[in-house]
C-alpha cells in the first residue's frame, strides 16, 4: 500500500541556519504531496503541497519539489526562525481508491536562538 | 469561517471505560475523517465520512471503536471498552469535495487510558 517515509527527528538547529527534513513516498500513480506543520498547542495545519511531478510548493520561507523520479518532497528552509519549533508531517492523498490522506511519522524541530 | 473543532481536549479514563469523543466540521464540508497519533509514530488514518456515509472504514483497529455521523454534520467516536493502547491523540480533519481540496485538522483530543 502507499506510504510516507520521513526523517526522525528531533530536529535541532540554531536561528538562520537551513532546514533540510527528508521524505520518501511510495504509491501507485501520481499522488499528490503535502507538509504539514503542527505548533505546539494546536492542530494541524497545511504548510505546502505539490500536484503534480516537478511542481514546487511554497510558503512562509519553505520549499519542497514533488521529485518523481526520486519519490521524494524533501522540506527545505534557507535561514530558520525560533517561530518555525514544530512538527512537521509529510503527506501523500492517493491518486486512487477513496483518496485518502497517509502521514509520516512527524519530524520535531527546535530552533535556538 | 470557524475552523474544525473537537471536544474535548483532553480525557483520561480507565481501562474498560467508555469515551465518546466528538468533532464538528467547518460548515459546508462533506468529508470528514479520524486519524489517530500514538506517540512519536505516524498519523494513521481510521476513516472517512462523505457527509453521512462511511465511505472507508479501513483503518478502524477494531470493533470496539465506533463511529457515526448522522445528519451529515458533526461526528463522534465512541471508544468502548477502552484499552491501554487506545491512548492517542485522536485528530478530526474536513475537507470540500473537490480532489485537491487540503485537509482542515482540529486541535485534536488527548485520550489517556490507564
Amino acid at each position: 500500500g502507499d506510504s510516507v517515509t520521513q526523517m526522525e527527528g528531533p530536529v535541532t538547529l540554531s536561528e538562520e541556519a537551513c532546514l533540510t527534513i527528508n521524505c520518501t513516498y511510495t504509491a501507485t500513480g501520481y499522488p499528490s504531496l503535502f507538509w504539514y506543520v503542527q505548533y505546539p498547542g494546536e492542530g494541524l495545519q497545511l504548510l505546502l503541497k505539490a500536484t503534480k511531478a516537478d511542481d514546487k510548493g511554497s510558503n512562509k520561507g519553505f520549499e519542497a519539489t514533488y521529485r518523481k523520479e526520486t519519490t521524494s518532497f524533501h522540506l527545505e528552509k534557507g535561514s530558520v526562525q525560533v517561530s518555525d519549533s514544530a512538527v512537521y508531517f509529510c503527506a501523500l492523498r492517493s491518486a486512487s481508491g477513496t483518496y485518502k490522506y497517509i502521514f509520516g511519522t512527524g519530524t520535531r524541530l527546535k530552533v535556538l536562538a | 469561517e470557524a475552523g474544525v473543532t473537537q471536544f474535548p481536549s483532553h480525557s483520561v479514563i480507565e481501562k474498560g471505560q467508555t469515551v465518546t469523543l466528538r468533532c464538528d466540521p467547518i460548515s459546508g464540508h462533506d468529508n470528514l475523517y479520524w486519524y489517530r497519533r500514538v506517540m512519536g509514530k505516524e498519523i494513521k488514518f481510521l476513516l472517512h465520512f462523505v457527509k453521512e456515509s462511511k465511505q472507508d472504514e479501513s483503518g478502524m483497529p477494531n470493533n470496539r471503536f465506533l463511529a457515526e455521523r448522522t445528519g451529515g454534520t458533526y461526528s463522534t467516536l465512541k471508544v468502548q471498552p477502552a484499552e491501554l493502547e487506545d491512548s492517542g491523540v485522536y485528530f478530526c480533519a474536513s475537507s470540500l469535495g473537490t480532489s485537491n481540496s487540503p485537509l482542515h485538522f482540529g486541535n485534536g483530543t488527548r485520550l489517556t487510558v490507564t
